[in-house]
């Protein structure tokens, strides 16, 4: 089974307005950590946000988001006030405990933002 | 945030002949770095994860004498592609563990561009 399940191939959103990508993940661990990276066309994976799974409270950095749903397994990245510099590969990624810090990712989602 | 650097971002070289690929963490100690391979349109996969001080972890499926990691000091690691063939061209990222409590976040690279001719 997939441990991290982005269904969202490609996404379309126009500048300013929100956009929400999806993530769900698999796992028996309680602890466990949740990513998201940003991919530009450049390459560099840049780190956006992280939720651990016994913080009662969604993540927030600037205009990203994490909506946190612990019960049903889903992480998803809110993105407000899209801007034309949000366009890339956004990937979701989950940290289990006991496995050294390595990362999970899923397949990702390639945002497009229009005018 | 964290500075990870990672040299050349794009290399050609010959059939047979050895890359190697640089990783540095500017503005922390990474006791743990991570190297990964990234095939067009798809995800991020491990390769192996390099530990300062000691010998790599690979993945399975990997060829640890083929893909050489050395991380000398809490700053460097290095992926060295050992007689390299057309197949090993790709994309390689590194990242490096910045230990911050329970979050441990990676910050990578901005990756290298191998084409093997």
């Amino acid at each position: 089974a997939q441990k991290i399940t982005q269904t969202q191939p490609g996404m379309f959103v126009q500048e300013k307005e929100a956009v929400t990508l999806d993530c769900t993940y698999d796992t028996s661990d309680q602890s466990y950590g949740l990513f998201w990276y940003k991919q530009p066309s450049s390459g560099e994976m840049i780190f956006l946000i992280y939720q651990g799974s016994y913080d009662e409270q969604n993540a927030t950095e600037g205009r990203y988001s994490l909506n946190f749903q612990k019960a049903r397994k889903s992480a998803n990245l809110v993105i407000s006030a899209s801007q034309l510099g949000d366009s890339a590969m956004y990937f979701c990624a989950m940290r289990e405990a006991g496995t050294a810090s390595k990362l999970t990712f899923g397949t990702g989602t390639r945002l497009q933002v229009t005018l | 945030g964290a500075v990870v650097s990672q040299h050349p971002s794009w290399v050609i070289c010959k059939s047979g002949t050895s890359v190697k690929i640089e990783c540095r963490s500017l503005d922390f100690q990474a006791t743990t770095m991570f190297w990964y391979r990234q095939f067009p349109k798809q995800s991020l996969m491990l390769m192996a994860t390099s530990n300062e001080g000691s010998k790599a972890t690979y993945e399975q499926g990997v060829e640890k004498d083929k893909f050489l990691i050395n991380h000398a000091s809490l700053t460097l690691s290095t992926l060295t592609v050992t007689s390299a063939h057309p197949e090993d061209s790709s994309f390689y990222i590194c990242s490096a563990r910045k230990a911050s409590g329970s979050k441990n976040i990676q910050y990578f690279g901005a990756g290298t561009r191998l084409s093997v001719l």
